[in-house]
């Protein structure tokens, strides 16, 4: 089985500041992970996606992970912080290859302070 | 553009009534899913469809039904037996297998 946390429902950073969301699984196959971004009253949009091919992953609006089997995690970075960026982030495992099921996260809130 | 359309944006439900969020894509993709986004609890999935006339109970399916009978559509009633409706429900959609969802904008739900 699967699942996903995420430490902190929480981030605060001044605006220029690196981000860091954290993010560990569990899997007992090969993970496909993802981080998606939800502003308010909204659906969620990807940011990045892992499906074992290179361990750094670069996604959109500057944003990028890296996948660290050791560690069974999936940390979301950016290394200046903008006030756009402030919304919530989901990290997400697929439940199966042959579903596309995916279980999220309970999502980070991060907060730009300018 | 193609895209998820979700309706109503917001919805009030009755004690005992049943009621209908509508989901309808545009990006003929064979995958759809309703999930529940609960305040801390992140997305729960209720259920999803690989296929037209054929969909599967995810991890919170108990007081909801769905139907697909057309590829584009995936409508999601929850019913009288949902003890607890009022939440935000996402549906997304894509192409099938481990690729990325696309979602609707949500539908917050509400009990008088």
């Amino acid at each position: 089985a699967q699942s996903v946390t995420q430490l902190g429902s929480h981030v605060s950073v001044s605006e220029g500041a690196l981000v860091l969301l954290r993010c560990n699984y569990s899997s007992s196959v090969p993970p496909y992970l993802f981080w998606y971004v939800q502003y308010p009253n909204q659906g969620l949009q990807l940011l990045l996606k892992y499906t074992s091919a290179a361990t750094l992953v670069k996604g959109i609006n500057g944003f990028e992970a890296e996948f660290k089997k050791s560690e069974t995690s999936f940390h979301l970075t950016k290394p200046s912080a903008h006030m756009r960026d402030a919304a919530e982030y989901f990290c997400a495992v697929s439940g199966s290859s042959n579903t596309g099921k995916l279980i999220f996260g309970q999502g980070t809130t991060l907060q730009v302070k300018p | 553009d193609g895209g998820i359309t979700q309706s109503p944006k917001y919805l009030f439900r009755k004690e005992g009534q049943n009621v209908t969020l509508s989901c309808e894509q545009n990006l003929n993709h064979d995958a759809m899913y309703w999930y529940r986004q609960d305040p801390g609890q992140g997305l729960r999935l209720i259920y999803y469809s690989q296929i037209v006339n054929d969909f599967q109970k995810g991890d919170i399916a108990e007081g909801y039904s769905v139907s697909r009978e057309k590829k584009e559509s995936f409508p999601l009633t929850v019913t009288s037996a949902q003890k607890n409706p009022t939440a935000f429900y996402l549906c997304a959609s894509s192409i099938g297998g481990v690729e990325k969802l696309f979602f609707g904008s949500g539908t917050q739900l509400s009990v008088l």
